[in-house]
This record gives C-alpha cells, sequence and structure tokens, in this order.
C-alpha cells in the first residue's frame, strides 16, 4: 500500500521569502508525484507532476518539486512567495501498475500562509 | 478551459435521509472518480468508474453507497442513509485514463449531516 506524509501542517512565511513544502511517500512499487493546490473556496487545482525521466519539475507560475528516489521525497520550493499563494497544497501519488484506473492517495495537506 | 462542475455547493440533510450529489464531469473523459475530505483530515478516495461500473472502491464505500451515470453527462454520488460521520466535502473528478495523466476536480459540495 502506498502512503503520504506531509510533515508541516501549517508554513506561515513573509511575502518574497523562500518557501519548501515537504512531502514523503512510501510504496513498494514505481509512482506518479503530484502537488494540487487548493485556494479557499474552490476546487483541487493541479500544480505539477512528475511521472518519469527528469527529477525537477516546475510549473507555470514559479513552483518547482523534485523527486529523489533514494529519501521517497517530492518537497516543492518556491525562491519568493506572493500573498497570492495562499492556499493550502496537497501531495499526492498515484500507482500506474495497480490497474485501479490511478487513484490518488493524498497528504494531509500543508497550509501555506504568506504574510505582508 | 473545461471544468468539472458539482451541485450543490452545500448539502444540509437529516441523519438516516437519501443525498445525490451530482457532478458533470470534462466532456470527453472516460474515468470518474469521487472523493471526500472530513474537516481537518486528508482527502481520501472513495471509488473510480469506467464504462459504466466501478473499477475500484476503498474500504470506506460500503452499501449505503452508490455510483452512477444516469446520461451521458452526469455522474452521481448517492448516499443511502445518511450518518453523522458522512459529513464531509466530497470532491467529484475526471481524467482521460492515460497513466500518469492528471485527475481534474470540482469544487466540491459540503455535506452536512444533522
Amino acid at each position: 500500500a502506498q502512503s503520504v506524509t506531509q510533515l508541516d501542517s501549517q508554513v506561515p512565511v513573509f511575502e518574497e521569502a523562500p518557501v519548501e513544502l515537504r512531502c514523503n511517500y512510501s510504496s513498494s512499487v514505481s509512482v506518479y508525484l503530484f502537488w494540487y493546490v487548493q485556494y479557499p473556496n474552490q476546487g483541487l487545482q493541479l500544480l505539477l507532476k512528475y511521472l518519469s525521466g527528469s527529477t525537477l519539475v516546475e510549473s507555470i507560475n514559479g513552483f518547482e518539486a523534485e523527486f529523489n528516489k533514494s529519501q521517497t521525497s517530492f518537497h516543492l520550493r518556491k525562491p519568493s512567495v506572493h500573498i497570492s499563494d495562499t492556499a493550502e497544497y496537497f501531495c499526492a501519488v498515484s500507482t500506474p501498475f495497480s490497474g485501479g484506473y490511478n487513484k490518488l492517495i493524498f497528504g494531509a495537506g500543508t497550509r501555506l500562509a504568506v504574510h505582508p | 478551459e473545461p471544468e468539472v462542475t458539482q451541485t450543490p455547493s452545500h448539502q444540509v440533510t437529516q441523519m438516516g435521509q437519501e443525498v445525490i450529489l451530482r457532478c458533470v464531469p470534462i466532456s470527453n473523459h472516460l474515468y470518474f472518480y469521487w472523493y471526500r475530505q472530513i474537516l481537518g483530515q486528508k482527502v481520501e478516495f472513495l471509488v473510480s468508474f469506467y464504462n459504466n461500473e466501478i473499477s475500484e472502491k476503498s474500504e470506506i464505500f460500503d452499501d449505503q453507497f452508490s455510483v452512477e451515470r444516469p446520461d451521458g453527462s452526469n455522474f452521481t454520488l448517492k448516499i443511502r442513509s445518511t450518518k453523522l460521520e458522512d459529513s464531509a466535502m466530497y470532491f467529484c473528478a475526471s481524467s482521460t485514463g492515460l497513466a500518469g495523466d492528471e485527475q481534474y476536480f470540482g469544487p466540491g459540495t459540503r455535506l452536512t449531516v444533522t
């Protein structure tokens, strides 16, 4: 079985500061990895995903995440955050070989609060 | 940009009542999912649906739950006899089903059972 651990439930940070949201996973098989973001009163939106190839993946709004197989991690980073980045961030895994049509297994979420 | 829609946004019901949560997936998607998030807890997988049948369900998805695609556009989740512990945000998602393809989520329905 797979599991996802997000080590920080809340991360407060000042605007323009760097941030890292941590995610570790457990799986006995290869996984796909995702970061979803949930803005207040909205659904989950895909931020970025790792399927294969380059271990560093980037989103269009400046976030990046690096897949580290040896540490089973997929931490999300941004060098300079904006007030508008305030949201809940969810790390998730999917198992391509499960036969379960790629259900997502989520972490508990990290609330990023950006302060002026 | 196509999006998944869900109705209602908020449903209040009494314990023991039946509720139907509705979703309209993205039109060319073939795989459909329901997830739920109890307040303060993780988003949990409930069920996946493909080709008019359940392809996988979690242990949460017991006999009081059912899903249906009654026509070519809607995807519903029915809870036959609601319990207090069913209070949660319910998310519908859809995808093409291609390996690693993202799931697109709706805004959710907040179900409150009193």
